[in-house]
């Protein structure tokens, strides 16, 4: 069974470009997780989907972040306009209700220069 | 903020048992306590979950304390593929989000 996939798996952007980050939960979770880790800090939970539906999104740090998990499969994270800060990888997870263990990506590299 | 304290590291020696505490004073009755690994810039890799009995897996043991304020991660005979930071989170099950701290940086030496 395929685990959580993350894509790209690194990326390199100009500051103020557009990067969108892709998620594949494992098949069947209905709850996705986006966490991320900045240089330096600790890994900081951003959002969590139940299915298509935002169940907590309190982690989001500003409006430049958007996610979306349309019809409740995979997720996309946009990053609009990137800033320096934004620099780090950020991970996706998935868990299923009926065994409620949070399974992670590998993390997509994001480098804003 | 995490409602765990671990040590930053630890060493141990290759072979040899891992015995990595953790505090949860302040854990809830319905709260579990999960370890994760994180190897080098790897996604988080789960490892063992609990409630109140010890767990036992392939991987490790889970020994949480009858009061349940604290826990012990062991990893039997620790190899030099063990070496990483070992997070101890306590959730409450069903959807809610991880917070993790800083973990222990667990480094087996030859």
């Amino acid at each position: 069974e395929a685990g959580v996939t993350q894509f790209p798996s690194h990326s390199v952007i100009e500051k103020g470009q557009t990067v969108t980050l892709r998620c594949d939960p494992i098949s069947g979770h209905d709850n996705l997780y986006w966490y991320r880790r900045v240089m330096g800090k600790e890994i900081k939970f951003l959002l969590h989907f139940v299915k298509e539906s935002k169940q907590d999104e309190s982690g989001m740090p500003n409006n430049r972040f958007l996610a979306e998990r349309t019809g409740g499969t995979y997720s996309t994270l946009k990053v609009q306009p990137a800033e320096l800060e934004d620099s780090g990888v950020y991970f996706c997870a998935s868990s299923s209700f009926a065994v409620d263990t949070i399974y992670f990506g590998e993390g997509s590299w994001l480098t804003v220069v | 903020d995490a409602k765990t304290t671990q040590p930053t590291s630890m060493d141990c020696a290759e072979g040899r048992a891992a015995n990595l505490p953790c505090n949860h004073s302040t854990i809830s009755g319905n709260e579990y306590v999960y370890w994760y690994r994180q190897i080098h810039s790897q996604g988080p890799q789960y490892i063992i979950h609990g409630l109140k009995n010890n767990e036992t897996n392939e991987m490790a043991s889970l020994i949480i304390t009858e009061d349940r304020k604290s826990s012990t991660l062991i990893l039997p005979h620790a190899t030099l593929r063990d070496t990483a930071v070992y997070y101890c989170i306590v959730r409450h099950n069903y959807g809610q989000n991880f917070v993790f701290g800083p973990g222990t940086r667990l480094s087996v030496l030859p």
